[in-house]
């Protein structure tokens, strides 16, 4: 079965670089969720888009942008790079819909290293 | 605002045993509770999740049960094995827009 997509797997950046990780969710899947998570900590949420549109909104620094794309596929955009920046960024989609809660499935994320 | 507690934060047992990993949400809005096993750079991976109309679940040597009054959920894994060692976390979803809030994570290390 189709599982989230998520490139590049591994990106170096130097500080105050700018860096686009991409997600693609499974297909039919309209909602995207962002989370950030360090090094022995738990997956921090950032950023969610349904429908296209930002749904909710976490700790995401205002350094950092996102969208979703007419084709459901998510950007996140991060400018002025820091070395806390360094992390593993996951992707996860859901089927979405209104009024229900639903299993989110994790893209196998992005190791984003800032030297 | 919203938090999920986690215990323990590392757990070491004998293969074959028992682990019980707990944790305790403070949204009542919550209604959705999954559990993830993560191993080392990899992504979570779904083992099991509850939602609030039920108080227990179970799937082969994995269960969880809920309390809703007092928001609480745990994870009970039987006759425990080596491949069970990862870090197990918790997550309440369900308020608003369905994001997750993670508990901090437990480190399960099964002896052989």
């Amino acid at each position: 079965a189709a599982g989230v997509i998520q490139s590049p797997r591994h990106l170096i950046k130097e500080k105050r670089e700018t860096a686009t990780l991409k997600c693609y969710p499974i297909p039919r899947h309209d909602t995207v969720y962002w989370y950030q998570q360090g090094p022995g900590q738990d997956p921090q949420f950032l950023i969610s888009f349904y429908e296209k549109m930002q749904s909710d909104k976490g700790s995401i620094p205002d350094r950092f942008s996102a969208q979703q794309f007419s084709d459901y596929h998510s950007e996140l955009n991060m400018s002025s790079l820091e070395l806390g920046d360094s992390a593993l960024y996951f992707c996860a989609s859901s089927p979405g819909l209104a009024g229900e809660t639903y299993e989110q499935y994790f893209g196998p994320g992005t190791r984003l290293t800032v030297t | 605002g919203e938090n999920v507690e986690q215990h323990p934060s590392t757990l070491s047992v004998q293969e074959g045993d028992s682990a019980v990993i707990k944790c305790t949400y403070s949204d009542s809005a919550s209604n959705y509770f999954p559990w993830y096993k993560q191993e080392l750079g990899k992504r979570p991976q779904l083992i099991i999740d509850i939602r609030s109309n039920v108080g227990e679940k179970k799937d082969q040597r994995i269960a969880v049960t809920l309390n809703k009054t007092a928001k609480h959920f745990s994870l009970h894994i039987t006759e425990t094995q080596p491949e069970d060692s990862a870090v197990y976390f918790c997550a309440a979803s369900g308020s608003g827009t369905y994001k997750y809030i993670f508990g901090t994570g437990t480190r399960l290390k099964v002896l052989a």
